[in-house]
């Protein structure tokens, strides 16, 4: 069964410092990997996804993530974290039949502080 | 422009009663999603409808039902609440593998 891991459940990390959030799939096939920020008391905002090719890919507001195929990683990283980046951050993956349904399963939630 | 627009934000309910979440989407999508959202547990699908006309359980589909009204509505009902549903629902539509567009929540409290 596909699922999704993010080690980390909570990081605190300095204003202007660089961020990365690790998230691991289990996934037989080539994964449909997403990356969500839900602000306090808001919904959930797509950052970026990767379906194929390059395995870096860019997303809003400064953030990147990689794909490592051999790693079954996507971590999302930013250079550096201004204070409005403090949220929760969601990895997700397309489970089997995504082209058909869309389902995503969501790991348990980065919660990011930044620190002044 | 609203996107996915949930109703009602916030509710308390005794043990035992009845509600339906609504859930609207003015993107023309084809898929849409129920989520409850749990500290430490991330995301878990309660149902979903690929399409207008089909639903189908998710990873946690007991103790609700729903309905694909139409293909902007998609609905959410606790027969018979309990406090092990208290949580925070969310609705999310999509067009196709895109990714979805959720709506703001619903924070349901049963007591």
């Amino acid at each position: 069964a596909q699922s999704v891991t993010q080690p980390d459940i909570h990081i605190t990390v300095s204003e202007g410092a660089s961020l990365e959030l690790r998230c691991n799939y289990s996934y037989g096939a080539t994964p449909y990997l997403f990356w969500y920020v839900q602000s306090p008391g808001q919904g959930l905002q797509l950052l970026l996804k990767y379906f194929s090719g390059d395995t870096l890919v860019q997303g809003i507001k400064g953030f990147e993530a990689e794909f490592k195929r051999s790693q079954s990683s996507f971590n999302l990283r930013k250079p550096s974290v201004h204070w409005s980046d403090a949220a929760e951050y969601f990895c997700a993956v397309g489970a089997t039949g995504f082209n058909q349904g869309g389902k995503l399963i969501f790991g348990q939630g980065t919660e990011l502080s930044v620190k002044p | 422009n609203a996107g996915v627009t949930q109703t009602p934000k916030f509710q308390v309910l005794k043990t035992g009663q009845s509600m339906t979440l609504q859930c609207a989407q003015d993107m023309n999508h084809n898929s849409m999603y129920w989520y409850r959202q749990d500290p430490g547990m991330g995301l878990r699908l309660i149902y979903y409808s690929a399409s207008e006309g089909t639903t189908d359980k998710g990873e946690v589909p007991n103790g609700y039902n729903v309905s694909r009204l139409n293909k902007r509505e998609f609905s959410l009902r606790l027969e018979s609440a309990a406090p092990s549903q208290t949580s925070v629902y969310f609705c999310a539509s999509s067009p196709s593998r895109v990714g979805y567009t959720f709506g703001s929540g619903t924070r349901l409290t049963v007591v």
